[in-house]
């Protein structure tokens, strides 16, 4: 079975400064690696994905995340942090077969102070 | 080109109380699944479907029913809603394969009174 753990449900960064929100995942077969972002009363959008190839993968916004197999991790990061980036963040995990059905990590709120 | 359509945005029911949710994409993808979404826990999967005719259950299928007649629609039934059903419902679909990722829809904020 697949799990995701994301390390700190509130992370709060000032603008200007490093973001980095932290995804660990287990599965037993080569895992496809998923971030998604949800603005307040909206659905979810995919920031970035990790299926097979280079383990830095760049997403929409100036967000990026490096595929660890060895620390089976999957960590997001930005450089500088932007107002417009307070939202929730989820990390998914999926097999990559059949349905790809994803399993989520219980998301992490993002908060930027000006 | 709409993308994932889920109708209504709002609902409130009372306890035993029955619905529809609906849920429409016109990308002509294949798989397509529900999942709600509660404080704290992330989204979970109730149920999914891999194509027309096909379903299966998801992680939390209990009190929920679905059935997939075309490629565009997969409906959520609720039999007899419950207080644990209040929740925020998310609709999404996608290619099979490739790991492109879901799309999803805007969400139903359902309340069970």
């Amino acid at each position: 079975a697949q799990s995701v753990t994301q390390l700190g449900s509130h992370v709060s960064v000032s603008e200007g400064a490093l973001v980095l929100l932290r995804c660990n995942y287990s599965s037993s077969v080569p895992p496809y690696l998923f971030w998604y972002v949800q603005y307040p009363n909206q659905g979810l959008q995919l920031l970035l994905k990790y299926t097979t190839g280079a383990t830095l993968v760049k997403g929409i916004n100036g967000f990026e995340a490096e595929f660890k197999k060895s620390e089976t991790s999957f960590h997001l990061t930005k450089p500088s942090a932007h107002m417009s980036d307070a939202a929730e963040y989820f990390c998914a995990v999926s097999d990559g077969q059949g349905a790809q059905k994803l399993v989520f990590g219980q998301g992490t709120r993002l908060t930027i102070n000006p | 080109n709409a993308g994932v359509t889920q109708t209504p945005k709002f609902q409130v029911l009372k306890t035993g109380q029955s619905m529809t949710l609906q849920c429409a994409q016109d990308m002509n993808h294949e798989y397509m699944s529900w999942y709600r979404q509660d404080p704290g826990m992330g989204l979970r999967l109730i149920h999914y479907s891999v194509g027309a005719g096909i379903t299966d259950q998801g992680e939390v299928p209990n009190g929920y029913n679905v059935s997939r007649s075309t490629t565009e629609d997969f409906p959520l039934r609720l039999l007899s809603a419950a207080p644990s059903q209040t929740s925020v419902y998310f609709c999404a679909s996608s290619h099979p394969g490739g790991g492109g990722g879901y799309t999803f829809g805007s969400g139903t904020r359902l309340t069970v009174v």
